[in-house]
């Protein structure tokens, strides 16, 4: 079954500099993938979503890519701001009913 | 606004006693869903519906139910909870013929001893 794989440890960034996230699958490419953003005690909130056929979608100082072959979704963060602390969901759609599999999150903390 | 609301937020229990959290909706969403989300692991998905009437369990379902009879509301029953189930649990609504983005409730966190 297709299993998904987020750092689990904090990701810990300087005030400004560009903060990666990575989230890692197994087994076939989903049709899409999507990143959300949770604070502690909330639900999450939906960020950015990239097709299998793309390569790059930016909004403002976000940045996902998806490289099929490596089978690996990378999340920036330009110019990060201790407001970007939180943790970040990857969530796979595989096409089906609209179900969606997801990480566990990779807790980013940026430091002033 | 458009927003998830969910109640109660927080919910202590003891086991055998059915409870009930609510999910209501204001976006006309067709499809809603609810997790579950425990440390170290990510949200699972106990039941979704596609639309009124249509339920279908998710990836783990036992000991939860739930109904659709309204569009905007999508009600979760623990008709006998243990304390395997204390979570924190969300609901999610999204419209795919628009979206696929899915928007979440605030979550519930409930304790069951």
């Amino acid at each position: 079954s297709q299993k998904i794989e987020q750092n689990s440890e904090a990701l810990n960034i300087q005030e400004g500099k560009t903060a990666t996230l990575t989230c890692n699958y197994t087994n076939y490419s989903p049709a899409y993938l999507q990143w959300y953003r949770q604070d502690p005690g909330r639900g999450p909130v939906f960020l950015l979503l990239i097709r299998e056929n793309e390569k790059e979608k930016r909004k403002e100082r976000l940045k996902v890519t998806f490289d099929t072959t490596l089978k690996q979704s990378l999340f920036h963060i330009t110019a990060s701001q201790p407001a970007d602390s939180a943790t970040y969901l990857c969530a796979l759609d595989m096409g089906s009913n609209y179900q969606l599999i997801w990480g566990a999150g990779t807790k980013l903390i940026i430091k002033p | 606004e458009a927003q998830v609301t969910q109640n109660p937020r927080y919910l202590i229990t003891v086991t055998g006693k059915k409870l009930t959290v609510t999910c209501s909706q204001n976006m006309n969403h067709e499809y809603m869903s609810w997790y579950r989300q425990d440390p170290g692991l990510g949200l699972r998905q106990i039941y979704y519906s596609m639309n009124v009437e249509v339920t279908d369990k998710g990836d783990v379902p036992e000991g939860y139910k739930v109904s659709r009879k309204e569009k905007r509301n999508f009600p979760l029953i623990l008709e006998s909870p243990s304390p395997n189930q204390t979570s924190l649990y969300f609901c999610a609504s999204s419209n795919p013929g628009q979206s696929y983005e899915q928007y979440f409730g605030p979550g519930t966190r409930l304790t069951v001893t």
